[in-house]
């Protein structure tokens, strides 16, 4: 399997712009998790989805961040407009649902200028 | 609520020493505990896992981890440092009933000195 994949693994954007992160988990897996690390909070889950269907979008910062999951195979994280203090690195990971461990991707490192 | 703490942010090892990575938790039943690695420009891999069982963990790369209930403790050990091993690790606890989220400590970068 090739792993949990993320695109683009680069992003630089200019304040006020969309981004759209997507998220490709790995075949089979139940859940799927977005997570935000950055130098002063560390690793933040923001959404997670079981069976396509978001269950706890506590972590989401406010409303310019949105996490769709279409199907088992793709999920994208938006930000609308994004801010500089969007800047960092985004993690998709997912898991199935017959183990507790997450499979981690490359993540998607923000930059909003 | 269930929190992480990694005790030094940064630690510094010569090449062959022992590796000591600390982490306690807080929570009001044992949790399930973890120990991902991160290395540079690269996502989190799981390292090792404890759930049930023997308390003693081994994972991948020759590190393993003990299981402390009294201490609420789940230290991250390698007899020898490598090189290789330098990279940041994240101790991480998740509940053991439903849905599993991650609550991850604040990381220890790990340098390893020649």
């Amino acid at each position: 399997d090739a792993g949990v994949i993320q695109s683009p693994r680069h992003e630089v954007t200019e304040m006020g712009q969309e981004v759209t992160l997507r998220c490709k988990p790995i075949s089979g897996h139940d859940y799927l998790f977005w997570y935000r690390q950055t130098m002063m909070r560390g690793l933040e889950l923001l959404i997670y989805f079981n069976n396509n269907v978001p269950i706890d979008d506590s972590g989401m910062p406010e409303d310019r961040f949105s996490a769709k999951m279409p199907n088992a195979s793709f999920s994208t994280l938006k930000i609308q407009p994004s801010e500089p203090r969007d800047s960092a690195v985004y993690f998709c990971a997912s898991r199935p649902a017959s183990t507790d461990t997450q499979y981690f991707g490359p993540g998607t490192r923000l930059t909003v200028l | 609520a269930q929190s992480v703490t990694q005790l030094g942010s940064h630690v510094s090892v010569s090449e062959g020493a022992l590796v000591l990575l600390r982490c306690n938790y807080s929570s009001s039943v044992p949790p399930y505990l973890f120990w991902y690695v991160q290395y540079p420009n690269q996502g989190l891999q799981l390292l090792l896992k404890y759930t049930t069982g023997a308390t003693l963990v081994k994972g991948i790369n020759g590190f393993e981890a003990e299981f402390k209930k009294s201490e609420t403790s789940f230290h991250l050990t390698k007899p020898s440092a490598h090189m290789s091993d330098a990279a940041e690790y994240f101790c991480a606890v998740s509940d053991r009933e439903g849905t599993y989220k991650y609550i991850f400590g604040t990381g220890t970068r790990l340098k390893v000195l020649a």
